[in-house]
């Protein structure tokens, strides 16, 4: 089956950069997404990038894919406090037809 | 574009009572649309696929009789949760996607209810 991992926490100072990382196990997924979440809120889409590309920058967010590692980063640019958030790694199944969440990087910016 | 509705955003009931949540998607049309549960500090639980006009598609362990489904326009799919009990208090959250999107484009998520049980 396919699953999704994430590390969980992530602490960074304000203005740093910030590089959340995903891995996933099927190699026959299309499209990868990035969606964030603040508290008490649903999910944002945030980005996503389809299979056939290695990179994708939108602004402060530069998406990386290693498909031969099944490997997935987020990075965050001059990272903000309104940054703070859990940031959930996705894959779009085809083995199921369906989307897998990872469990989510809690995303912490100090001052 | 591409926004989700999700009403209430907290509701609080009595162990017994049923509860209804909706789920709206307001400038397209959804055709499927997603129940997850979430649990605190974990991540998204599919409960089950709602379509349109046809049975909603419960995964395996969520008790279809318990949480009822219905999606009987293409703007609308509620979410009941019936008899309920404090177990059931969690984190609920719908998503949509738009009707004239391939079936792996991203989805679109509502704000989520939270769903307190006394």
């Amino acid at each position: 089956g396919e699953d999704v991992e994430q590390s969980l926490f992530l602490s960074v100072r304000e203005g740093d950069s910030s590089v959340i990382n995903c891995t996933y196990t099927d190699s026959s997924s299309t499209y990868l997404y990035w969606y964030k979440q603040e508290p008490g809120a649903g999910l944002q889409l945030l980005t996503y990038i389809f299979s056939n590309m290695d990179m994708k920058q939108d602004q402060r967010l530069t998406v990386l894919l290693n498909k031969k590692d099944k490997h997935l980063s987020l990075r965050i640019a001059d990272t903000q406090t309104g940054d703070s958030a859990i940031y959930f790694c996705a894959e779009f199944g085809n083995y199921g037809q369906n989307f897998v969440f990872g469990p989510g990087t809690r995303l912490s910016v100090l001052p | 574009g591409a926004v989700v509705s999700q009403h209430p955003s907290r509701v609080i009931c009595k162990s017994g009572t049923s509860v209804k949540i909706e789920c709206r998607s307001l400038d397209f049309q959804a055709t499927t649309m997603f129940w997850y549960r979430q649990f605190p500090k974990q991540s998204l639980m599919l409960m089950a696929t709602s379509n349109e006009g046809s049975k909603a598609t419960y995964e395996q362990g969520v008790e279809k009789d318990k949480f009822l489904i219905n999606h009987a326009s293409l703007t609308l799919s509620t979410l009941t949760v019936t008899s309920a009990h404090p177990e059931d208090s969690s984190f609920y959250i719908c998503s949509a996607r738009d009707r004239v999107s391939s079936y792996n484009s991203p989805l679109h998520f509502g704000n989520g209810t939270r769903l307190t049980v006394t």
